[in-house]
């Protein structure tokens, strides 16, 4: 099926790294990307292509892809992080979209 | 600077059809992908579809019976149609350019559309 798996949650406290992880088939296939969405806001585009950065993005930021999952890490959290984190993929034509389910990174 | 404004009714009744509007300033318009994604009240984010400058169109398999994206490639906008709606189809709606393994790099501000009798 073409699902992509986020856990609901990651808690992390200022300072320290962040791991969010997204899990699916087509991702042996496909890039992943990585949006952030914090509260009323339109999400805003973190990581392309896997593991790279848009500009304006700071480097604390970084993704990650092996197999079947991809990874997003926040190496030094901060505060300004907490927000939904959501994963997204394409179907093995490239012609589907599909988002995870999202994850809510908690910084305290 | 690219900047997507976005528009169309924000309240409808069950049956009716949701229209919404994105209009495309700066940038090019034809190199790239034109998306819709939606996000209901607390939940996630839905992929529902894309349209390139020449029309090609891919929809959300779970949509597409109902789901209609349309270009006007010389105004620099395309368009969302969802028939039939339904409660379930209350969301705020966003416009997106995307870029394939680029990304989705430029969003609308969101539309907020409620069906309710």
């Amino acid at each position: 099926s073409f699902e992509l798996t986020q856990p609901p949650s990651v808690s992390v406290s200022p300072g320290q790294t962040a791991r969010i992880t997204c899990s699916g088939d087509a991702l042996s296939k496909k890039c992943a990307c990585w949006y952030q969405q914090k509260s009323g806001q339109a999400p805003v585009l973190v990581i392309y292509d896997d593991n790279k950065r848009p500009s304006g993005i700071p480097e604390r930021f970084s993704g990650s892809s092996s197999g079947t999952m991809a990874a997003l890490t926040i190496s030094g959290a901060q505060v300004e992080d907490e927000a939904d984190y959501y994963c997204y993929s394409t179907d093995s034509s490239g012609n589907h979209g599909i988002f995870g389910g999202g994850t809510k990174v908690t910084v305290l | 600077q690219v900047r997507l404004q976005q528009w169309g009714a924000g309240v409808l009744k069950p049956s009716e059809t949701l229209s919404l509007i994105c209009v495309v300033y700066g940038g090019s318009f034809s190199e790239y992908y034109w998306s819709w994604v939606r996000q209901p009240p607390g939940k996630g984010l839905e992929w529902i579809g894309q349209i390139n400058h020449s029309g090609r169109t891919n929809y959300n398999p779970s949509l597409k019976s109902r789901v209609t994206i349309l270009v006007d490639t010389p105004k620099n906008q395309f368009s969302l149609k969802l028939t039939s709606v339904t409660a379930a189809d209350t969301a705020v709606y966003y416009c997106a350019r995307n870029k394939g393994i680029d990304g989705m790099d430029v969003w609308g501000q969101g539309t907020t559309v409620t069906v309710s009798s």
